[in-house]
């Protein structure tokens, strides 16, 4: 069981900023929070991690509760390339929910 | 950023025969890989994971004689589909374990199998 709770599916118009929540609310206090995606035919690809502080890499930033139970991911400037399904993880569970598919409009 | 690859990228074999997989962590070791399949419009579904040196742990409902896993290495874990029927027909994905505290999974670029 994936143990994670994410919307099905999102719309973002090109250029704007897109924003995934995930549910983890049985997350430890030291278990990271993973983001990966999944692009149509390919292998996911990882995006970002964080144990408690908010994140920022090259692709994302990624913005966690202070309880800890719920995190967001960033995309600033959402382009056509970034339609793909986006999974959250945590910790040692390695089974993945159906994520959410993110879908950029041009 | 980490790289791991697969080989072969897509495979077409006929009933009845086996087909290995490979899965190579190029840049870094990974004591765990793991083993995922992915039927089209749904999510991935782990197989097995994979820890070097030692025999593989499987999901419930994987047949451990079916898909033979071997993880001889840091760098390499193999996945054997053995008397493949159509069923079998899927998309195959890798992935490895970066080390502690980090523990990111890097992801292979997959393998589609079709079983005629």
């Amino acid at each position: 069981d994936a143990k994670t709770t994410q919307p099905t599916s999102m719309d973002c118009a090109e250029g704007r900023a897109a924003n995934l929540p995930c549910n983890h609310s049985t997350i430890s206090g030291n278990e990271y929070v993973y983001w990966y995606r999944q692009i149509h035919s390919q292998g996911p690809q990882y995006i970002i991690h964080g144990l408690k502080n908010n994140e920022t890499n090259e692709m994302a930033s990624l913005i966690i509760t202070e309880d800890r139970k719920s995190s967001t991911l960033i995309l600033p400037h959402a382009t056509l390339r970034d339609t793909a399904v986006y999974y959250c993880t945590y910790g040692q569970n390695f089974v993945f929910g159906p994520g959410t598919r993110l879908s950029v409009l041009p | 950023g980490a790289v791991v690859s697969q080989h072969p990228s897509w495979v077409i074999c006929k009933s009845g025969t086996s087909v290995k997989i490979e899965c190579r962590s190029l840049d870094f070791q990974a004591t765990t890989m793991f083993w995922y399949r992915q039927f089209p419009k749904q999510s991935l579904m782990l197989m097995a994971t994979s820890n070097e040196g030692s025999k593989a742990t499987y999901e419930q409902g994987v047949e451990k004689d079916k898909f033979l896993i071997n993880h001889a290495s840091l760098t390499l874990s193999t996945l054997t589909v053995t008397s493949a029927h159509p069923e079998d027909s899927s998309f195959y994905i890798c992935s490895a374990r970066d080390v502690a505290p980090r523990e990111t999974q890097y992801f292979g670029p997959g393998t589609r199998l079709l079983v005629l």
